[in-house]
């Protein structure tokens, strides 16, 4: 099964940063990838999908980019709202799987 | 506007059983599939089901095959999730969500005022 290793972890950062969060996956998955936001508390929120493609309700500060293996979420100036855990996801068309990353949680400085 | 209400945890022995059920409106119901997501407490997203939009097809994790059953009524616009020989490492606040495409096993949409409901599992 296809791993999601996302890094780092958790970062620090401040109102108006550019934040880059990478996610590798274990081998190429094109660009099967997706990004999700999940603010404390809330349900995920479809960020990005095809790994570049932007989620109609998402602020167009959130890019994404990559494919094979390494794929990278950028969000170009943080914002409050921004402050939440990020999680990659894979989707396989076959065999039928999902798997998401382990998350990047995004704290303030 | 997706709504999905989620319903049917609570507490259970290991071995045990339990049904989840989850409402949907605001979309076609039977154009879409459906998903099962789960989060341990403060743990991160493991997806755990999904079935095809006229039921046709259904996909587990490892973690739950052959435990865990998905079904939909598309005359009622409801998914369910029932879950077999439960065990600890199934402890954890379960979502359904939407698949994003019409007609296609494709990715999940999450209702941004989803509760999930709990599953805990414990003796």
């Amino acid at each position: 099964a296809i791993q999601l290793t996302q890094s780092p972890s958790s970062l620090s950062a401040s109102l108006g940063d550019r934040v880059t969060i990478t996610c590798r996956a274990s081998q190429g998955i094109g660009n099967a990838l997706a990004w999700y936001q999940q603010r404390p508390g809330k349900t995920p929120t479809l960020l990005i999908y095809d790994a570049s493609s932007l989620d109609g309700g998402a602020p167009s500060r959130f890019s994404g980019s990559g494919s094979g293996t390494d794929f990278t979420l950028t969000i170009s100036g943080l914002q409050p709202e921004d402050f939440a855990t990020y999680y990659c996801q894979h989707f396989n068309t076959y065999p039928p799987a999902l798997t998401f990353g382990g998350g990047t949680k995004v704290e303030i400085k | 506007q997706v709504q999905l209400v989620e319903s049917g945890g609570g507490v259970v022995q290991p071995g045990g059983s339990l049904r989840l059920s989850c409402a949907a409106s605001g979309f076609l119901f039977s154009s879409y599939g459906m998903h099962w997501v789960r989060q341990a407490p403060g743990k991160g997203l493991e997806w755990v089901a999904f079935i095809w939009f006229d039921g046709s097809k259904d996909y587990y994790a490892d973690a739950v095959k052959g435990r865990f059953t998905i079904s939909r009524d598309n005359s009622k616009n409801k998914v369910n999730l029932q879950m077999n020989r439960l065990r600890h490492e199934d402890t954890a606040l379960y979502y359904c969500a939407k698949g994003i495409r019409f007609l296609e096993w494709s990715m999940p949409e999450f209702d941004y005022r989803g509760q999930g409901s709990f599953v805990t599992v414990s003796s």
